[in-house]
């Protein structure tokens, strides 16, 4: 089975901290993603990534940066947490562009 | 870009009925059509998708439907039980790596 992995299920951070939010996969996938989910809003991509340091911007970039320097880690960095970035981040990833296997997600407020 | 509308947002039915969740989508250059579900406190996970040169597909007690030509696609659950209650979310993709996801759907099954 896939697994995908997020190191906070919970985290509170205060407005302008410095955020790292870590994921995991252990199958070899080529492909990682970050998306945010918000009520009423689904799930927007933030960033993705197809290999070891390469990135590409999702739908919603601004205010966060990524990296992946092994290919089964991929960080989601916000530099400069603010209150309207609180939100459940979802972590996935997948070998083919289709299917998807979803983190737990973690669920961040900024305070 | 691609949208993805989603209705209802929230849906009751009575176990051993049937729940039907559709989304239409604006792009019609997307060709794969993914559902997950989502359970409390869990990352979504893929139970059922459709491409665009099929009109039909089935697995045991989910069906999903796809008319291109209106740019619609349907989940069909029959013989609801408790465990189906769950958040649905419907997913587009135009070719790559970019889904573009619809609000999600609040399915409860009453016993």
């Amino acid at each position: 089975d896939v697994k995908v992995t997020q190191s906070s299920r919970y985290l509170v951070k205060r407005t302008g901290e410095k955020v790292f939010l870590e994921c995991v996969q252990d199958m070899d996938h080529e492909n990682m993603f970050w998306y945010r989910q918000d009520p009423g809003l689904g799930l927007r991509l933030i960033y993705f990534s197809y290999d070891v340091k390469m990135k590409e911007k999702g739908d919603i970039p601004e205010g966060y940066s990524v990296s992946r320097e092994k290919k089964e880690r991929f960080s989601l960095i916000l530099e400069s947490a603010s209150t309207n970035q609180t939100s459940m981040y979802l972590c996935a990833s997948s070998l083919s562009g289709e299917t998807l296997y979803f983190g737990p997600g973690t669920r961040l407020l900024v305070l | 870009g691609e949208n993805v509308e989603q209705h209802p947002s929230t849906l009751s039915v009575q176990e051993g009925d049937s729940a039907v969740i559709k989304c239409t989508y604006s792009d019609s250059a997307s060709n794969y059509f993914p559902w997950y579900k989502q359970e409390l406190g869990k990352g979504p996970q893929l139970i059922i998708d459709i491409r665009s040169n099929v009109g039909e597909k089935k697995d045991q007690r989910i069906a999903v439907t796809l008319n291109k030509t209106a740019k619609h696609f349907s989940l069909h659950i029959t013989e609801t039980q408790p465990e189906d209650s769950a958040v649905y979310f419907c997913a587009a993709r135009r070719g790559g790596q970019n889904f573009v996801f619809g609000p999600g759907t609040r399915l409860s099954v009453l016993p």
